[in-house]
């Protein structure tokens, strides 16, 4: 069965402290692993799609990166609009199966 | 529209009643979903549409549960005799393209509707 695990479940940072963001997997194949930010009342709004171990995805201040067991969400000088609750989401041979989320708190 | 439309966007209903949650998705995204996420839980995944038939329905938690899509384009979810633990927050996701639930477009979400059941 895939699973998807999030680390940690909540990080809070101050402005301008770069970290990391863990996502970790077992999948019998991936086909795709998705990151998504969910603001409070508001859906998921997609940010990357990664393929395949080594694949590095960037926008703006966050940087996506994938191994073979875990992906990194990578914030660099976050600011306070960045807080938000991240999700992964992992596409195997079956259903996507989204993770817990890591809820980031940016205090200026 | 520009983007997933979901209605209402909060929902108070006693135990009992049914419910209708509305979901419109992007135009000419053939491809729907509905989840429902919980208080600490992730996503869970309870159908998907491709056009107006729905080829994986596995995750309809009850016979309570149900949805149909008309046109290829609007959804309805219906919980019928609605419980307690119906309470949540219901999302709608479409997709361009054919994949279904093993495609690896982006789900493109709304923002849901908050079911409160008292």
């Amino acid at each position: 069965e895939d699973q998807v695990t999030q680390s940690p479940e909540a990080l809070r940072l101050q402005e301008g402290e770069s970290s990391s963001l863990n996502c970790s997997y077992t999948v019998s194949g991936l086909r795709g692993l998705f990151w998504y930010r969910q603001d409070p009342g508001k859906g998921p709004e997609f940010l990357f799609t990664l393929y395949s171990a080594g694949e590095e995805k960037e926008k703006e201040r966050l940087k996506a990166t994938l191994t073979k067991k875990e992906s990194f969400l990578h914030i660099t000088a976050p600011k306070p609009e960045d807080s938000a609750t991240y999700l992964c989401a992992l596409r195997g041979f079956q259903k996507l199966v989204f993770g817990t989320g890591t809820r980031l708190l940016v205090s200026p | 529209g520009a983007g997933v439309s979901q209605s209402p966007s909060n929902k108070v209903t006693e135990k009992g009643k049914d419910v209708e949650l509305r979901c419109d998705p992007i135009s000419g995204h053939t491809a729907l979903y509905w989840y429902r996420q919980s208080l600490g839980q992730g996503l869970e995944f309870l159908i998907y549409f491709q056009g107006n038939s729905a080829p994986d329905k596995s995750g309809l938690p009850s016979d309570r549960f149900s949805a149909e899509r008309t046109g290829g384009s609007v959804s309805t979810l219906t919980i019928q005799r609605t419980q307690q633990e119906d309470s949540a927050v219901y999302l709608c996701a479409s997709t361009a393209g054919t994949g279904g639930p093993y495609s690896n477009q982006p789900q493109h979400f709304g923002d849901g509707t908050r079911l409160s059941i008292l």
